[in-house]
């Protein structure tokens, strides 16, 4: 997978409370990004990086916030989460925003 | 905004045969189309990927063909084996920077 680590890699919990997803490279690649998985949908954004620092909205990025303060490391926030954030969630890197290489995912469910 | 359809959502095919998997993306100043193969509990994998300054890749037994002035680019798998089988998603680079996904197809490849 690239040299890309997911953590945790199930999640269970409950509604309204914090979630913290994390991605971490070893590649050292400019570019991070956050995806979700719902069947029916495909592969939608949420949230990427261009660099340490520098973040950008996706498409779904209600209710998500990431934070990116080494180059290594990309955390996907779920500040309070809902039931509709149940999804399998993939982190992506890429040396120039074309091609991105995918973790191997985070099942989340939230009850 | 950027959208991209994908067909069919399910395909079967004969082992030995091809298989064609079709997308469309609507903003005509998209210049970077990927292809990505996910198997069962997998992130999905980069298998071949094209760029708008070329109608044709191959890489052995898979080929990407793309139509600008259409909008739309294919997936070509000749030869087709059981590890073919799997979900395919098409993608369009929008802005340089935000992939968005096809909503996938199922391949199933008969023995």
């Amino acid at each position: 997978d690239a040299g890309i680590t997911q953590s945790p890699r199930h999640k269970v919990t409950e509604t309204g409370t914090p979630v913290t997803l994390r991605c971490h490279q070893t590649e050292n690649h400019r570019y991070m990004y956050w995806y979700r998985q719902d069947p029916g949908h495909g592969l939608r954004l949420i949230h990427y990086s261009y660099g340490v620092k520098d973040t950008d909205k996706g498409e779904v990025s209600d209710g998500y916030s990431v934070s990116r303060s080494k180059t290594e490391d990309f955390l996907l926030t779920l500040e309070s989460a809902t039931s509709s954030q149940t999804s399998v969630y993939f982190c992506a890197i890429s040396v120039t925003s074309y091609e991105q290489y995918f973790g191997p995912g985070t099942r989340l469910t939230v009850t | 905004g950027e959208n991209v359809e994908q067909h069919p959502s399910t395909l079967s095919v004969q082992e030995g045969d091809s298989a064609v998997i079709k997308c469309t993306y609507s903003d005509s100043a998209s210049n970077y189309f990927p292809w990505y193969k996910q198997e069962l509990g997998k992130g999905p994998q980069l298998i071949i990927d094209i760029r708008s300054n070329v109608g044709e890749k191959k890489d052995q037994r898979i080929a990407v063909t793309l139509n600008k002035t259409a909008k739309h680019f294919s997936l070509h798998i000749t030869e087709t084996q059981p590890e073919d089988s799997a979900v395919y998603f098409c993608a369009a680079l929008f802005g340089n920077e935000k992939l968005t996904f096809g909503t996938g197809t199922r391949l199933t490849i008969i023995p």
